[in-house]
């Protein structure tokens, strides 16, 4: 699976677009992009994945770019509750089910 | 992560003790990945399970380490003597049968392992 690269921290404030970088340049054509986030002391939590396209559900939208080297997650307006640790992670369609999770980038909303 | 549950929260064990840590999936979610947190690092895989079955150990270390998803009842994992090296955060994801080729895994809250 394809390695990821992210700022390991952003600030945000309250209200605005946060807009989180991963490069991924090393990505193949059957490689999706994941992001999940991990809230202080919880769980991590499913956000959206992509595979050229570019996607937007009801938590965020994901731009990838039109060579998938890298993407680009946006959450349109940030919350404080949106202040977490945010993970890119490509990933195949195949039996390969196993999520490898580098640092992620810690982003802090302010008021 | 309501729908998957891991207990205990908080186990704490002196050194030489076991820990066994459960994962009851949502319902209808028939797979089971497990994986570590050590402080101040990402996730890191340890097994996927299926119902009765093993599908992937790779990240599970060879000894003292083991689990479980049996017919009935919840995912166990088992850690025999423990050490302060496996005081970590162990969570659990689960996923659909149908929806494994999607790769969207829901957590469980962690249980966090303190070895004293």
């Amino acid at each position: 699976d394809a390695k990821t690269t992210q700022p390991p921290s952003m600030d945000c404030a309250e209200g605005r677009a946060a807009n989180l970088p991963c490069n991924h340049s090393t990505i193949s054509g059957n490689e999706y992009v994941y992001w999940y986030r991990q809230i202080h002391s919880q769980g991590p939590q499913y956000i959206i994945h992509g595979l050229k396209n570019n996607e937007t559900n009801e938590m965020a939208s994901l731009i990838i770019t039109e060579d998938r080297k890298s993407s680009t997650l946006i959450l349109p307006h940030a919350t404080l509750r949106d202040t977490a640790v945010y993970y890119c992670i490509v990933l195949n369609a195949g039996n390969n089910r196993k999520l490898i999770w580098g640092l992620g980038t810690s982003l802090a909303v302010n008021p | 992560n309501a729908g998957v549950m891991q207990n205990p929260r908080h186990l704490v064990r002196r050194r030489g003790q076991e820990a066994r840590l459960r994962c009851s999936p949502m319902k209808g979610h028939s797979h089971v990945y497990w994986y570590r947190q050590l402080p101040e690092e990402g996730l890191k895989f340890m097994v996927y399970l299926q119902k009765e079955n093993i599908i992937d150990e790779s990240g599970m270390p060879k000894e003292r380490f083991s689990a479980e998803f049996p017919k009935e009842g919840p995912s166990i994992l088992r850690i025999q003597q423990v050490v302060r090296g496996d005081s970590a955060a162990y969570f659990c994801a689960t996923t659909k049968a149908n929806e494994v080729a999607k790769n969207i895994q829901y957590f469980g809250a962690g249980t966090r392992l303190s070895v004293l």
